[in-house]
């Protein structure tokens, strides 16, 4: 299994802010995954992040909205920016292990945007 | 495309019942498939793979590719099964070498002493 941290565990801002939630794992991994959870929603897959090369973002996701950084093998981050309501959401960071397809999972950054 | 469809939102069941779980995908390739659970206050972690035929606390879950269908069984509920079940369907885009998982809805199972 791998041991995944992400901060914040969840936060409260404001419209038109910007934030910025961090993924550490426990060891290297190459691909790093970034969803999100709206409520009442499945887990919608927004960019893969592997280092070394730009993120691979899904439809209807944009690097400007939500830019990733992949220093390297054991740590991403995602920036969700200039926040609206409709952000508020549970982000998760996941890490692919082996060739298997298992996926493990952050515990989540639940925002809320006011 | 990939996709995968839970149908049922919630599915409540009594202690020591059957439970079936429904998914259903759609897939051009042959696919990979998994269940997902989510227990109170926990992450999001694997239950069961289908290229594993293995059984996970009891559930199992047969791929049906005629029917396209990959539901999760238990012939009998606990109490501690109560948790959001995820099927999930994997896939390697072509030529990307890239990799997505794609979530259905997700059920909640309540299970009912």
């Amino acid at each position: 299994s791998a041991v995944i941290s992400q901060k914040p565990s969840r936060d409260i801002c404001q419209r038109g802010t910007s934030l910025t939630i961090q993924c550490q794992v426990d060891s290297q991994v190459t691909m790093m995954f970034w969803y999100r959870q709206q409520p009442g929603q499945s887990l919608t897959l927004i960019a893969t992040a592997n280092q070394g090369s730009e993120a691979t973002y899904e439809s209807g996701f944009v690097i400007d909205k939500f830019p990733i950084s992949r220093p390297n093998l054991t740590f991403s981050t995602l920036t969700v920016s200039n926040m609206s309501p409709e952000d508020s959401s549970i982000y998760l960071c996941s890490v692919l292990r082996g060739v298997t397809g298992e996926l493990f999972f952050g515990e989540g950054s639940r925002l809320t945007v006011l | 495309a990939q996709r995968v469809t839970q149908p049922e939102k919630l599915l409540s069941v009594f202690k020591g019942a059957p439970v079936e779980l429904k998914c259903n995908y759609s897939y051009s390739g042959s696919p990979e498939l998994f269940w997902y659970v989510q227990y109170s206050r926990q992450r999001l972690q694997l239950l069961l793979r289908h290229i594993s035929r293995e059984s996970i606390k009891g559930f199992t879950a047969d791929l049906n590719k005629g029917e396209t269908s990959f539901h999760l069984k238990k012939p009998f509920a606990q109490e501690e099964d109560s948790a959001m079940y995820y099927c999930a369907l994997s896939g390697r885009r072509s030529g990307a070498g890239s990799y997505q998982l794609t979530f259905g809805k997700g059920t909640k199972l309540s299970v009912i002493p």
